[in-house]
């Protein structure tokens, strides 16, 4: 079954704005850990935030801001204030305590910021 | 600090030939993970290598085999390639395993392509 799951293939955002890339997750361990990374054309996947299952605030990273409802199972990362260098794949992962631990990812949503 | 060094960046083989990639973590990193990334799969979970030992493998044949060594640094072969095997092939190092909030390093992936 699909851990991971970006229902968002691509996105367009205009510069300056802000924009909301979707991830849902499924697991049944009370401890795990959800990632943002961000993957540019050159390849290599650059770490953006982490958000634990225990954590009670919302993770922040300068732009970055992940929107935890852990009820729902949604973890949505907000870049606020888009630049063209944001343009890329961004993928959402997560780690599970008792599952391996492994981080699995789901399939990415494509942004691309208009000027 | 370096980073996560992939060799070689680019590879091309022909089916039924053999492949031995390389990884080099980041120094005091003792955790390595390898994921095959196609455009029709996503990336997916190869296995990961902690302390020189085999802690978790994905789905994927025996073809696909892996090691570390005592310096951390890790390889992974891939047997009697198939034209499927054309992907991009990303490492991962990570401080420790067995913990949610580990975050993985990545390099910058060799790309395969099989003819």
């Amino acid at each position: 079954a699909q851990k991971i799951t970006q229902t968002q293939p691509g996105m367009f955002v205009q510069e300056k704005e802000a924009v909301t890339l979707d991830c849902t997750y499924d697991t049944s361990d009370p401890s795990y850990g959800l990632f943002w990374y961000k993957q540019p054309s050159s390849g290599e996947m650059i770490f953006l935030i982490y958000q634990g299952s225990y954590d009670q605030q919302n993770a922040t990273e300068g732009r970055y801001s992940l929107n935890f409802q852990k009820a729902r199972k949604s973890a949505n990362l907000v870049i606020s204030a888009s630049q063209l260098g944001d343009s890329a794949m961004y993928f959402c992962a997560m780690r599970e305590l008792l599952n391996n631990n492994d981080m699995r990812f789901g399939a990415g949503t494509r942004l691309t910021v208009k000027p | 600090k370096a980073g996560v060094t992939q060799t070689p960046r680019y590879l091309i083989k022909t089916r039924g030939q053999q492949v031995t990639l390389s990884c080099s973590p980041i120094s005091g990193h003792r955790s390595v993970s390898w994921y095959q990334q196609t455009p029709g799969q996503g990336l997916q979970f190869l296995f990961e290598y902690f302390s020189e030992t085999q802690r978790n493998k994905g789905n994927f044949p025996g073809r696909f085999s892996g090691r570390q060594f005592s310096n951390s640094r890790s390889e992974m072969n891939v047997s009697t390639l198939e034209l499927g095997d054309s992907a991009l092939y990303l490492c991962a190092s990570s401080l420790a395993a067995g913990r949610v909030n580990t975050e993985a390093f990545f390099g910058q992936g060799t790309r395969l392509t099989v003819v």
